[in-house]
């Protein structure tokens, strides 16, 4: 049971630049979700999904995308990477949509952008 | 789902009880508090959640008023390695749309 698995680590793009994150989880929940971590702040949501088929924007979705083709993996796509992208982001997920469940995280992928 | 305000930063000395305040006053009737943390530059940790009652598990202690307005999380006997930044969050049945603010950093110190 690995949890929730980020893929890449570390990652240095130039402007412009495309790229995938990859989240995948095992333990067969339904919501999972992408959040953004710039130094000293907070937490930001950018997309989530309740079930396969299924994503839906958060606070801050412009120039990300999101597919949820099945339960366990939840990629983010940066279309034409920015510097203003750079950031930490982390993916969560979490048995249920419905309050009642906590998150689980990954360890994050570290965004350059260049 | 409803915001939440938790002081920027609190200090703590080691083996003593950390209590960490939230107020979300704007909470609904089927909204959840739920608590995390996140040590250094790790993925943030869930520590405890709550709907009406206490509630105690093996890493801490949550507190909710009667009126559901605020809560507070208590960390029983502080150690070095309970420094972090502990997020409070609500979420309802969205549970999606959840938010975190900027919590609140707490350092225990020696």
């Amino acid at each position: 049971n690995a949890g929730v698995t980020q893929t890449p680590k570390f990652q240095v793009l130039k402007t412009g630049q495309s790229m995938t994150l990859q989240c995948a989880q095992d333990m067969n929940h339904e919501y999972m979700s992408w959040y953004r971590q710039d130094p000293g702040m907070g937490l930001r949501l950018i997309h989530y999904s309740v079930g396969a088929g299924i994503t839906d924007q958060g606070e801050v979705p412009n120039g990300y995308n999101v597919s949820r083709s099945t339960t366990e993996d939840f990629p983010l796509r940066l279309l034409s990477a920015a510097p203003s992208q750079t950031s930490v982001y982390f993916c969560a997920s979490s048995y249920s949509f419905q309050g009642g469940y906590g998150y689980t995280f990954g360890s994050g992928t570290r965004l350059t952008v260049v | 789902d409803a915001k939440t305000t938790q002081p920027t930063s609190m200090d703590c000395a080691e083996g003593r009880a950390a209590n960490l305040p939230c107020n979300h006053s704007t909470i609904s009737g089927n909204e959840y508090v739920y608590w995390y943390r996140q040590i250094h530059s790790q993925g943030p940790q869930y520590i405890i959640h709550g709907l009406k009652n206490n509630e105690t598990n093996e890493m801490a202690s949550l507190i909710i008023t009667e009126d559901r307005k605020s809560s507070t999380l208590i960390l029983p006997h502080a150690t070095l390695r309970d420094t972090a930044v502990y997020y409070c969050i609500v979420t309802g049945t969205n549970a999606g749309k959840s938010t975190f603010g900027d919590g609140t950093t707490l350092t225990v110190k020696p």
